[in-house]
């Protein structure tokens, strides 16, 4: 079965100050990863997937995430943090499971942007 | 521009009423799903559609039922509502087969039931 874990439940940042928010994952072959950001009152949105080709996944608001196979992980990064970036962060793994196609989510990161 | 809607943004109802909370995707896809959003739990799946009349239970189906007459429209109903259905409730649709493509939120329903 897949799952996903987010080891951090909050996340603290001053703005200006760079990001990871970390996601580990257990699936069988080779994934279908997803980043989610959800704004205070808001349903989730896409900020980047990662397929196949380049671990290097840019994405949406300056978002990136490098996926390394070897240490089952999919980190999202942001090099300098916006107070608009406070929000709820959700990892998802996809795949092919026991028949099913349903992406997994993890519990979320909540982000704190201190000014 | 894209949307899934539902049909409100908060609902506040009494233990033992038949709760509708309604969902509509303007994008012709074939998935379609309710989640359910508590601090600290994440996302959990309750039901999944992958075409008109079908569907799926997901991770707590318990207390809830689904109804997809229509490809667009996708349906969660409290049979008799409790307090710990109080919730956020999250609809979602996809194309292909979900998990190999992106899903699409829509905003929520903040559920209290009294």
């Amino acid at each position: 079965a897949q799952s996903v874990t987010q080891p951090d439940i909050h996340i603290t940042v001053s703005e200006g100050a760079s990001l990871e928010l970390r996601c580990n994952y257990s699936y069988g072959a080779t994934p279908y990863l997803f980043w989610y950001v959800q704004s205070p009152g808001q349903g989730l949105q896409l900020l980047l997937k990662y397929f196949s080709g380049d671990t290097l996944v840019q994405g949406i608001k300056g978002f990136e995430a490098e996926f390394k196979r070897s240490q089952s992980s999919f980190n999202l990064r942001k090099p300098s943090v916006h107070w608009s970036d406070a929000a709820e962060y959700f990892c998802a793994v996809g795949g092919a499971s026991g028949g099913s196609y349903i992406p997994t989510f993890g519990r979320g990161t909540s982000l704190i942007v201190h000014p | 521009d894209v949307k899934v809607t539902q049909s409100s943004r908060y609902l506040v109802k009494r233990t033992g009423e038949k709760v509708f909370l309604e969902c509509v995707q303007d994008m012709d896809h074939e998935n379609m799903f309710w989640y359910r959003q508590d601090p600290g739990l994440g996302l959990r799946l309750i039901y999944f559609s992958y075409d008109v009349k079908m569907k799926e239970k997901g991770d707590i189906p318990e207390g809830y039922s689904v109804s997809r007459e229509k490809k667009e429209r996708f349906s969660l109903i409290l049979e008799s509502a409790s307090t710990n259905q109080t919730s956020m409730y999250l609809c979602a649709s996809s194309f292909l087969g979900g998990s190999f493509d992106e899903q699409f939120f829509g905003p929520g329903t903040r559920l209290t039931v009294l």
